[in-house]
């Protein structure tokens, strides 16, 4: 059984650039939900995707964007990139009927963005 | 605003001796409380969970606590183990399946020989 994969690992960008994260999910989950985490903080959650339809979202500005592949994968992409988007985004897939808080979220390593 | 709060950053504990970490929260409509530890360069791992029907559950060596009407719980490990060194997130969500996981800061555990 595969685990979730992100790529990349690591990732630099300059301020208004745009970024595409990626997101295999765990074999057999149907939900990707995406978190970032500045330093010293803790996951805060950006939005959430179930079966290809966002399933809930955070206080993150629409330039945060997300889509979920028929295969469950997912991307999160940032437009317009800022220095406070520096952050380790973490995807999470985890199996239920609509993904609820209390189904088991199994995470990714997370990819580093560094915005200069 | 947090919701979740974990006041100790830091804590060091001698290996065999019980790890204690604590949580506070602020929303009384929180329902399911979780813990997850994170190693450098790999995402958070889920360890344990207690729902607000409960005011304990433990599963091995790691035990939580809930307190409801303090607000509180907290995660007992014992005995402390060398590969326990860990951030350690305490976090929580509502009662509704849609609702959203809140997470803490986190507090850095470091297990000394």
């Amino acid at each position: 059984e595969t685990g979730v994969t992100q790529s990349p690992t690591h990732l630099i960008k300059t301020r208004g650039q745009q970024v595409t994260l990626r997101c295999s999910s765990q074999s057999g989950h149907n939900t990707v939900s995406w978190y970032q985490q500045a330093l010293g903080q803790g996951p805060q959650f950006i939005f959430q995707y179930y079966r290809e339809e966002e399933n809930g979202r955070g206080n993150f500005p629409p330039r945060f964007s997300g889509l979920q592949f028929p295969n469950y994968s997912s991307e999160l992409n940032v437009n317009a990139l800022e220095l406070d988007d520096s952050a380790l985004y973490l995807c999470a897939s985890s199996v239920g009927g609509r993904g609820g808080s209390t189904d088991t979220q199994y995470f990714g390593p997370g990819t580093r963005l560094t915005v200069l | 605003d947090q919701q979740v709060k974990q006041n100790s950053p830091s804590l060091s504990v001698q290996e065999g001796r019980i790890s204690i970490l604590n949580c506070d929260y602020t929303n009384s409509m929180f329902d399911y409380f979780l813990w997850y530890k994170k190693y450098p360069a790999e995402g958070p791992t889920f360890l344990i969970s207690i729902s607000s029907i409960k005011d304990k559950n433990e599963d091995g060596r790691f035990t939580v606590f809930l307190n409801k009407s303090a607000k509180h719980l907290s995660l007992h490990i014992v005995p402390s183990q060398p590969g326990d060194s860990a951030v350690y997130f305490c976090a929580a969500s509502g009662r509704n399946r849609d609702d959203k996981i809140i997470f803490g800061k986190g507090t850095r555990l470091h297990i000394l020989p």
